[in-house]
């Protein structure tokens, strides 16, 4: 175990359903991200948290919304979703952003489902 | 286009034979790599890394060797076992405040008994 959960594993959603998904890191981390994964294409990121502050958005449409309440947990709110959204959601968790530990430590992922 | 790119998508090897995955990336402000390893339904799980002010890194069973000068990064793992079938990513970060992370697409490495 990496030390980084999320839930759900695997969700299936319809087109005009709102879900989220959750992250959790056990690793006393301040930077935490949200990745996309796609068959046969590379980790996209979309989000960055540096000390609950969002640091990045890689132009990832307005359906998709994070949410960082605190350092340990990290959100992704979906809603009137896609079915090419249908992907591995990863999140990873680091120890700062920008410093001079940049190894990003994964969860298990959540598969999402858009029919 | 990705800075970051795998010379092979699949390796095949046999059970005790050695494996070596290459990486090739472009930007030479690279500092720091990583090699991710990621197996079916999971994350992908952090194997090994190198600075740009080395050369070679050796952990269990993995070396990671960076050729600056080709721009060329490998992963070789001895004995390969059944366990490291998986898909093995290699990631960049630029040098600079962003940190970036990039991830190539991945070679599936499959241990043939």
């Amino acid at each position: 175990e990496t030390g980084v959960t999320q839930t759900p594993r695997h969700l299936v959603m319809g087109m005009t359903n709102k879900k989220s998904l959750k992250c959790e890191q056990h690793l006393g981390h301040n930077a935490m991200y949200w990745y996309k994964q796609s068959a046969k294409k590379p980790l996209e990121l979309m989000f960055v948290y540096n000390f609950k502050e969002q640091t990045e958005n890689n132009s990832v449409p307005s359906r998709f919304s994070p949410e960082c309440p605190n350092s340990s947990h990290l959100f992704l709110h979906l809603h009137t979703l896609q079915p090419e959204d249908s992907a591995l959601y990863l999140c990873a968790s680091s120890p700062v952003r920008g410093g001079a530990s940049d190894t990003q430590y994964f969860g298990p992922g959540t598969r999402l489902t858009v029919l | 286009g990705e800075s970051v790119g795998l010379h092979l998508p699949t390796l095949s090897v046999q059970e005790g034979d050695n494996s070596i995955i290459n990486c090739a990336y472009s930007n030479s402000a690279s500092d720091y790599f990583i090699w991710y390893k990621q197996e079916s339904g999971k994350g992908p799980q952090f194997i090994i890394d190198i600075r740009s002010n080395m050369d070679k890194r050796q952990g269990q069973r993995v070396t990671v060797l960076l050729n600056k000068t080709v721009k060329h990064l490998s992963l070789q793992i001895a004995a390969t076992q059944p366990g490291d079938s998986a898909v093995y990513f290699c990631a960049e970060i630029l040098s600079g405040s962003a940190r970036q992370l990039t991830f190539g697409s991945g070679t599936q490495l499959t241990v043939l008994p």
